[in-house]
């Protein structure tokens, strides 16, 4: 149980594209995700905290009119990378807490998306 | 800004040796600390969350303790198996914030 998707695993896409990035829970529902990004030889960052039915909360530094995210179903969130660049090249990975569960702290990830802007 | 430390960074070992790492965290506000595994092109996979000064967690080869007050833990791997090599990544959960801050990770290898 327990178990996070996420789609594309890969993507490379032309400076100035959006790319579209899923984050799915499978097998339970999930009230609030979250989203990371990971520069190479650093730790996964905390970019925004994604809630159903409501806006997104970002944290400091994280634009969010470049980074849209969108929570519309209680299994399914949405991250886009708008007028995607090079500097955006990252590897982005997602959570998901157990609604049913309740623990504040328990998060399931998925296996992240590499993406590549040229 | 929360700083949570791992050390080292990675290291390698041989089939059969018992190896540990090191998480340290803020001492204040402590909520929880957590640890996952991280294998290449896989979901990382939560190994022990713990609350509380004194914990230890323990599951097969691998096992965790904790210290609150000083801002610490440790991760231990009894007669490591190559299947252990994966990166390991702490994290930490304050009072205040429930969200994850995690550490850089050691990236664990194990020569059979």
């Amino acid at each position: 149980g327990a178990v996070v998707s996420q789609h594309p695993s890969r993507v490379i896409c032309k400076s100035g594209t959006s790319v579209k990035i899923e984050c799915r829970s499978l097998d339970f529902q999930a009230t609030t995700m979250f989203w990371y990004r990971q520069f190479p030889k650093q730790s996964l960052m905390l970019m925004a905290t994604s809630n159903e039915g409501s806006k997104a909360t970002y944290e400091q530094g994280v634009e969010k009119d470049k980074f849209l995210i969108n929570h519309a179903s209680l299994t399914l969130s949405t991250l886009t990378v708008t007028s995607a660049h090079p500097e955006d090249s990252s590897f982005y990975i997602c959570s998901a807490r157990n609604t049913d569960t309740g623990l504040a702290y328990e998060q399931y990830f998925g296996p992240g998306t590499r993406l590549t802007v040229t | 800004i929360l700083n949570v430390e791992q050390s080292p960074q990675s290291l390698h070992v041989q089939e059969g040796d018992s190896t540990n790492f090191t998480c340290s965290f803020p001492s204040s506000n402590f909520y929880a600390l957590h640890w996952y595994r991280w294998e290449t092109a896989k979901s990382p996979e939560a190994l022990f969350v713990m609350t509380l000064n004194g914990d230890e967690k323990k599951k097969g080869r691998i096992s965790a303790t904790l210290n609150t007050k000083e801002g610490y833990s440790y991760l231990y791997i009894k007669g490591s198996q190559p299947e252990d090599s994966a990166t390991y990544l702490c994290a930490f959960t304050s009072g205040s914030a429930r969200q994850l801050t995690f550490g850089s990770g050691t990236q664990l290898t194990v020569l059979p």
